[in-house]
């Protein structure tokens, strides 16, 4: 069952600029994670928010989420050409970690 | 350094074999998990585990099983591989409440 959806699919921006990647979800969370995938490798996690928070921020990066929306954003500040890479939306809707992922967002960090 | 370990990055299999995939984590987490990772699908939780000897279905059981008889261990069984079967397959632990921790995961092709 197909729970989170990115958007973009696809994101090439400047080194220096910000990016930002979106997560939509159809049902009730308990929590919703970020995951970054490397080309070939295993996930990475990245920062988890619980349906109670807003916001949060770990390095340069910045998650919100607006339950009311069903949605959340991930923000990454002054990218770099090591932030390529996929990023994935997952969702816990219970809390015992079944995740359900979302398709990903490519993002390409161009020199 | 937390590790979550697959036995094999690449393994070639014949139609009709039993096939072992082998994840190991040295975290000491209580649960782990199996899913696999299709072009166009995503990820898909295959089974998962909250303890050893106990294992719940995911969303695409049909045609695999597993094992847990160490709390560290968690094997993925596929008793007679189909070409549909061919896959990128990612291990991951965790604790309640916190991330998945991935392996890098076992690309297999059936032949």
């Amino acid at each position: 069952s197909q729970q989170g959806e990115e958007d973009p699919q696809a994101l090439s921006i400047q080194e220096g600029e910000n990016a930002t990647m979106n997560c939509s979800y159809k049902t009730s969370i308990n929590n919703l994670q970020w995951y970054r995938q490397n080309s070939g490798r295993g996930l990475v996690h990245l920062i988890l928010i619980r349906s109670n928070e807003r916001e949060k921020h770990s390095g340069r990066l910045r998650v919100t989420l607006d339950t009311s929306k069903k949605s959340s954003s991930l923000l990454i500040t002054a990218s770099r050409a090591a932030d390529t890479a996929s990023y994935f939306c997952a969702t816990d809707a219970s809390g015992a970690q079944k995740l359900v992922f979302g398709q990903g967002t490519r993002l390409t960090i161009n020199p | 350094d937390v590790k979550v370990t697959q036995s094999s990055r690449y393994l070639v299999k014949r139609t009709g074999e039993k096939v072992f995939l082998e994840c190991v984590q040295d975290m000491d987490h209580e649960n782990m998990f199996w899913y696999r990772q299709d072009p166009g699908l995503g990820l898909r939780l295959i089974y998962f585990s909250y303890d050893v000897k106990m294992k719940e279905k995911g969303d695409i059981p049909e045609g695999y099983s597993v094992s847990r008889e160490k709390k560290e261990r968690f094997s993925l069984i596929l008793e007679s591989a189909s070409t549909n079967q061919t896959s990128m397959y990612l291990c991951a632990s965790s604790f309640f409440g916190q991330g998945l921790f991935f392996g890098s995961g076992t690309q297999l092709s059936v032949l």
